[in-house]
């Protein structure tokens, strides 16, 4: 069974602050795939980043980054330098190869206040 | 369209009444998934199709929930003699195949009340 852990379930934030955001995952799975998608007041998820269980390597886009280790099953959201408009809530998700990858299992997502 | 659309976004429905959501998926995406997003809760995975059939239908809660697809694009998901437990928002997303080369479109769901 797949299960994805996001033990933050609100953080506040003082705008320009640092802040990272973790997400605990479980799989039995062999190869798999984590995502972050952001779900802003309107409700939609947007999707942000998609990582690969084979790929370690860190990923910055702009003030986003993303720390991936396989050692502590852990892939956790930094978000550098807040903003208002980052104000949202932020899930954690997994897909693996058992399921063929159509089967997502997501987090109960952190919500993020950020505090101009 | 550009994106997944939803209707209703919001229904609020007596208890013991049947509804139905519909999902209309981005055009060409085969994939098509629901998941039921309660108070405090993650998103919980309903049911998923890959055109018109579903491979995985284990995420039904009971014999009360239902969906369909046809002609490989809108899905209805139809609930029958609602309970308020039922009360969530129900997302749909579509996606272009398999998520190891694609992502999850969402749509901004379906709020359901049920009094």
């Amino acid at each position: 069974a797949q299960k994805v852990t996001q033990a933050q379930t609100e953080i506040s934030v003082v705008e320009k602050e640092d802040v990272t955001l973790d997400c605990v995952y479980e799989t039995r799975d062999t190869t798999y795939y984590l995502f972050w998608y952001k779900q802003p007041p309107s409700g939609e998820l947007v999707f942000l980043i998609r990582r690969n269980s084979f790929d370690e390597q860190n990923e910055i886009s702009g003030r986003y980054s993303w720390n991936f280790q396989k050692s502590t099953s852990s892939f956790n959201f930094t978000i550098t330098a807040s903003q208002v408009v980052d104000s949202a809530v932020y899930v954690c998700a997994l897909s693996g190869n058992s399921g063929g990858y159509q089967k997502v299992t997501f987090g109960i997502g952190t919500k993020l206040q950020v505090i101009p | 369209g550009a994106g997944v659309s939803q209707s209703p976004s919001n229904k609020v429905t007596e208890k013991g009444k049947d509804v139905e959501l519909r999902c209309d998926p981005i055009s060409g995406h085969t994939a098509l998934y629901w998941y039921r997003q309660s108070l405090g809760q993650g998103l919980e995975f309903l049911i998923y199709f890959q055109g018109n059939s579903a491979p995985d239908k284990s995420g039904l809660p009971s014999d009360r929930f239902s969906a369909e697809r046809t002609g490989g694009s809108v899905s209805t998901l139809t609930i029958q003699r609602t309970q308020q437990e039922d009360s969530a928002v129900y997302l749909c997303a579509s996606s272009s195949g398999q998520l190891n080369t694609g992502e999850l479109f969402f749509g901004e769901g379906s709020r359901l009340t049920v009094l």
